[in-house]
């Protein structure tokens, strides 16, 4: 069975330093990959999405996510945090092909401290 | 555009009470979800559909049932409530899988 891990529960950085959380994944073929972000309150909102091609793929907000199949990942970063960035994190996964239910991961909450 | 809107946005039952979550999206989507969200845990896959008059069971669909008559609306029925359904709860819904999910802002239910 498809698996999404992501090992960092909590994550604390600095305000204006760089951020990766980390996502790996378990499945035989190449999924689909996602990231989303909830902030406290909210619902998920879509970060941004891998399905094939390029391998470094932009999303919204300035993240940006890079798929290394040899590894299995898709960790999500940023280049500079900001204060409106402490949020709740999720990896996902769908199987290619399909519209199969979706595997998230259990979320890395991220606290920006000034 | 709406998007998915969940009614109610909180609610407190008492153990043994019945009720309804309401689902709509203004998308046209095909496919919706019924998630609960549990600290620690993520989000498990209760229930989902992959069409209007279609329902299937996620991973924890035990205590709860749903029903889909019409393309934009998802009902997600609690007949007998019980603590261990206390949760957030949250819809979803997509025009495929490949596409993402959108998601509505969240049910918080309190069972006492």
């Amino acid at each position: 069975a498809q698996s999404v891990t992501q090992p960092d529960i909590h994550i604390t950085v600095s305000e204006g330093a760089s951020l990766e959380l980390r996502c790996n994944y378990s499945y035989g073929a190449t999924p689909y990959l996602f990231w989303y972000v909830q902030s406290p309150g909210q619902g998920l909102q879509l970060l941004l999405k891998y399905f094939s091609g390029d391998t470094l793929v932009q999303g919204i907000k300035g993240f940006e996510a890079e798929f290394k199949r040899s590894q299995s990942s898709f960790n999500l970063r940023k280049p500079s945090v900001h204060w409106s960035d402490a949020a709740e994190y999720f990896c996902a996964v769908v199987p290619s092909g399909g519209y199969q239910k979706v595997t998230f991961g259990t979320g890395t909450k991220l606290q920006v401290i000034p | 555009n709406a998007g998915v809107t969940q009614t109610p946005k909180f609610r407190v039952l008492k153990t043994g009470q019945s009720m309804t979550l309401l689902c709509a999206q203004d998308m046209n989507h095909e496919y919706m979800y019924w998630y609960r969200q549990d600290p620690g845990m993520g989000l498990r896959l209760i229930h989902y559909s992959v069409g209007e008059g279609t329902t299937a069971k996620g991973e924890v669909p035990d205590g709860y049932n749903v029903s889909r008559l019409k393309k934009q609306n998802f009902l997600l029925g609690l007949e007998s409530a019980a603590p261990s359904q206390t949760s957030v709860y949250f819809c979803a819904s997509t025009p495929t899988g490949a596409y993402g999910y959108t998601f509505g802002s969240g049910t918080r239910l309190t069972v006492v």
